[in-house]
């Protein structure tokens, strides 16, 4: 059965203190790995889809990285406004459905 | 260039009613995905509308139910309401690409509450 598992469950970073959250993934075929940012309340805003291992992709201050059983979304010098929860989820079939991890919810303080 | 909409906010119904949820998808989009999310958790898919059709359904029962229109809006029905049905539901639309690029774009979301 495909899983996806994302940790730390919440992370609490000072401002300027880079950390990262992993989303490890065990699917029958990846077709694409998403992740995606959500404010309390609101739907998932996109921010980075991976497809295959090796790849990265960068967006202000995150850049997110893919391996064969894992994916990270770094986050360098963290401000206050980037504190939300960051879901991930895969893509195995040509149809698009997504499954997601329970998220990890990022809190910056000043 | 409008985003993905829906409505309504919220809702608070009766256990036992039914409820019609609806969302429009993204200018250009041609495929809308319903998803329910439990607080605290990551969304759970429903089903998947192209063509006016379901081509994918998750682990939901028959009391979930959707359609989708002409001009690609799509609603999502809920009968006999449980108290578990209490979430909040996302709608996600994307334009079917089947070389494997797409991206789904997801609504503000409705707020249902089952009393």
């Amino acid at each position: 059965e495909d899983q996806v598992t994302q940790s730390p469950e919440a992370l609490r970073l000072q401002e300027g203190e880079s950390s990262s959250l992993n989303c490890s993934y065990t699917v029958s075929g990846l077709r694409g790995l998403f992740w995606y940012r959500q404010d309390p309340g609101k739907g998932p805003e996109f921010l980075f889809t991976l497809y295959s291992a090796g790849e990265e992709k960068e967006k202000e201050r995150l850049k997110a990285t893919l391996t064969k059983k894992e994916s990270f979304l770094h986050i360098t010098a963290p401000k206050p406004e980037d504190s939300a929860t960051y879901l991930c989820a895969v893509r195995t079939d040509s149809w698009g459905k997504l499954q997601f991890g329970a998220g990890t919810q990022v809190v910056v303080t000043p | 260039d409008a985003g993905v909409t829906q409505s309504p906010t919220h809702l608070i119904k009766t256990r036992g009613q039914q409820v019609t949820l609806r969302c429009s998808p993204k200018s250009g989009h041609d495929t809308v995905s319903w998803y329910q999310q439990a607080l605290g958790q990551g969304p759970q898919f429903i089903f998947q509308y192209y063509e006016e059709e379901e081509r994918q359904r998750g682990n939901f029962p028959d009391r979930f139910s959707g359609h989708q229109f002409p001009n690609y809006s799509s609603e999502l029905n809920v009968n006999a309401l449980l108290l578990g049905d209490s979430a909040l539901y996302l709608c996600a639309s994307s334009l079917l690409d089947r070389m494997g690029s797409y991206e789904q774009y997801f609504g503000p979301g409705t707020r249902l509450t089952v009393t």
